[in-house]
């Protein structure tokens, strides 16, 4: 069965220090990979996803997140953290041949300190 | 206005009570989902629809029913509420399996 996980329950970062969120995934086909973000009282907004091609996945408000096959993993990063950047992380995981559903991780809390 | 949207978005109801949440997408996009959020569980997900008349149980189906007569709506309802199903509930929709999901703003669901 496809799964996901996030072995983190939260991060904390300094601003202006880059930020990495991990995220490691089990599919038995290819996976279609994503990134969501949580703000407070909010519903889940795309950042970015993995379907094919460059292992590096540029997404919104200065986000990427690296695929990488033999590790299984596909953490999020940013080069500079801000505080705004604070909020609810998660990533989510698509067997692209054996379901249509997303499966989610339980989700990662940034906390960005000033 | 474009977009998916759900009603209400904050409901308490008695054990025992029948409630439905509901979820309207302008999009018509194919596939529509509904998840629970839960703290330390993240989200999981109740029900889906690959299409009109088309749906199939999650990894926490059970207590919840689901309907697609029209690709646009997929109400979601709790046939006899109780406690445990206290949490956020999430609708998205989705145009094809490559695309991510688009999320509604969710229902705070409190049974007491």
């Amino acid at each position: 069965a496809q799964s996901v996980a996030q072995p983190e329950d939260q991060v904390n970062v300094a601003e202006g220090n880059p930020l990495t969120v991990k995220c490691t995934y089990s599919v038995s086909g290819n996976p279609y990979l994503f990134w969501y973000v949580q703000y407070p009282n909010r519903g889940l907004q795309f950042l970015l996803k993995y379907i094919t091609g460059d292992n590096l996945v540029k997404g919104s408000y200065g986000f990427e997140a690296e695929f990488n096959k033999s590790q299984t993993s596909f953490h999020l990063k940013k080069p500079s953290a801000l505080v705004s950047d604070s909020a609810l992380y998660f990533c989510a995981v698509r067997d692209i041949y054996n379901t249509d559903k997303l499966i989610f991780g339980t989700g990662t809390r940034l906390q960005v300190f000033p | 206005d474009a977009g998916i949207t759900q009603s209400p978005r904050y409901k308490i109801t008695e054990t025992g009570r029948q409630v439905t949440l509901m979820c309207h997408q302008t999009w018509s996009h194919s596939y529509m989902f509904w998840y629970r959020q839960d703290l330390g569980h993240g989200l999981r997900l109740i029900y889906y629809s690959a299409a009109a008349d088309i749906t199939d149980k999650g990894e926490v189906p059970d207590g919840y029913v689901v309907s697609r007569s029209k690709t646009e709506n997929f109400p979601l309802t709790l046939e006899s509420a109780t406690r445990s199903q206290t949490s956020v509930y999430f609708c998205a929709s989705s145009e094809t399996q490559e695309y991510g999901y688009t999320f509604g703003s969710g229902t705070r669901l409190t049974v007491v």
